[in-house]
Parts: structure tokens; C-alpha cells; sequence
């Protein structure tokens, strides 16, 4: 069964604090993502990562980092957040063709 | 621009009848596809992966692929109130995903 866990299921920041949402996988699966997903908007690819200390990004990279020190973690910054920032972020794994993925953190910032 | 196009629904079916879930793509060079399910607040679950022409089935179900017409299909045999959800359609591209906006069904008991 491939397992990934989110840092935090519900996050409340200020805008302009830094976040951090952490996801992280128990197999050895290289590539990973980050997805915002909002109503009407469907899921958004933000940033992805091959490998250690690889990264490329998305659609929607603009106002948000990514960092891949280690392979089974994969953390997504959000370096000055705004309101419009507000979303669930969605983790997700590669193994083969399918992706799978974490259990969703749903960010809000007033 | 690679697009994945759905239904938004909501698609409503009485419990034990069949669920029909459609979806285009535009790219022509996607060759894998798939099929989630998202209940409301959580994550979607990959429910079907589809890589060839024709019919691929799995319990209740049946993933249809026609690629030139570039439509996939879900069907649910027996629909029953838990399969109540938001149905996301996906096409693989060289290594990225594109995803359809999702149809809501709602099945009626």
C-alpha cells in the first residue's frame, strides 16, 4: 500500500507569514507534487520533483518554493502567504504511471 | 493547452442503476488514463487506470478508452448511496497529469 502523510490537516496563517507544508512517503518513489485544488478551478499542478534536490515547476508556480533534501520528503513554501493563498494543497506520489495521493491540508489565511 | 473536459453535473441515478461518467481529452499523444474518486473534503482515490482501447472492469467498474474519439468512460454497475462523489477523469502526459474539472454524482436511495 503506498502511504503519504501531510504535515497538518487544517492550517489558519496570517498573511505574510512564511508556511510550510510538509508531505511525506514510506516507499522509495522518486517523483513527487504539489496540487492546489479550489472549487470551479479543479487540481493545479504547483511544483514536482524528480529526485533529491531536483525541482521544476508547474502551472501555478508563482508565490510558492518547493525543497527536496531527502527523497521521502517534499515540502512546498509558501514564502509571503496571501488570502488568495487560501486552498487545500494536495500532495501526491508517482509509482509507475499512477499517482496517488496524501490526505490534503486545508489552508486558510486571513 | 492539454485539456481534460467533464460533466460538472451533479449526475443524480437511483441506487442499483448504472452510472455513466464521461470525459474528453484534447492531446491526441496521451496515452494513459485514469480515473479518481474525491468525496467531499477529502483526497481523490485512484479507482482505474485505462492504457488501452476498449474495456477495462474491475468489481462494479468498467473503464471504457476510444482513442479516436478521445473519450474515456466510467460505468458503475449497481450504483449505491456510498458512491456518492466527485468523479475526476485524468490523462498522463509525458510525466505530468492533467485532471478534469470532476462530476458530482449523487446516487438516490
Amino acid at each position: 500500500d503506498v502511504k503519504v502523510t501531510q504535515s497538518s490537516r487544517y492550517l489558519v496563517k496570517r498573511t505574510g507569514e512564511k508556511v510550510f507544508l510538509e508531505c511525506v512517503q514510506d516507499m522509495d518513489h522518486e517523483n513527487m507534487f504539489w496540487y492546489r485544488q479550489d472549487p470551479g478551478l479543479g487540481l493545479r499542478l504547483i511544483y514536482f520533483s524528480y529526485d533529491v534536490k531536483m525541482k521544476e515547476k508547474g502551472d501555478i508556480p508563482e508565490g510558492y518554493s518547493v525543497s527536496r533534501e531527502k527523497k521521502e520528503r517534499f515540502s512546498l513554501i509558501l514564502e509571503s502567504a496571501s488570502t488568495n493563498q487560501t486552498s487545500m494543497y494536495l500532495c501526491a506520489i508517482g509509482r509507475g504511471l499512477e499517482q496517488y495521493f496524501g490526505p490534503g491540508t486545508r489552508l486558510t489565511v486571513t | 493547452q492539454k485539456e481534460v473536459e467533464q460533466n460538472s453535473g451533479p449526475l443524480s441515478v437511483p441506487e442499483g442503476a448504472i452510472a455513466s461518467l464521461n470525459c474528453t481529452y484534447s492531446d491526441r499523444g496521451s496515452q494513459s488514463f485514469f480515473w479518481y474518486r474525491q468525496y467531499s473534503g477529502k483526497s481523490p482515490e485512484l479507482i482505474m487506470s485505462i492504457y488501452s482501447n476498449g474495456d477495462k472492469e474491475d468489481g462494479r467498474f468498467t473503464a471504457q478508452l476510444n482513442k479516436a474519439s478521445q473519450y474515456v468512460s466510467l460505468l458503475i454497475r449497481d450504483s449505491q448511496p456510498s458512491d456518492s462523489a466527485t468523479y475526476l477523469c485524468a490523462s498522463l502526459w509525458g510525466q505530468n497529469f492533467v485532471f478534469g474539472p470532476g462530476t458530482r454524482l449523487s446516487v438516490l436511495p
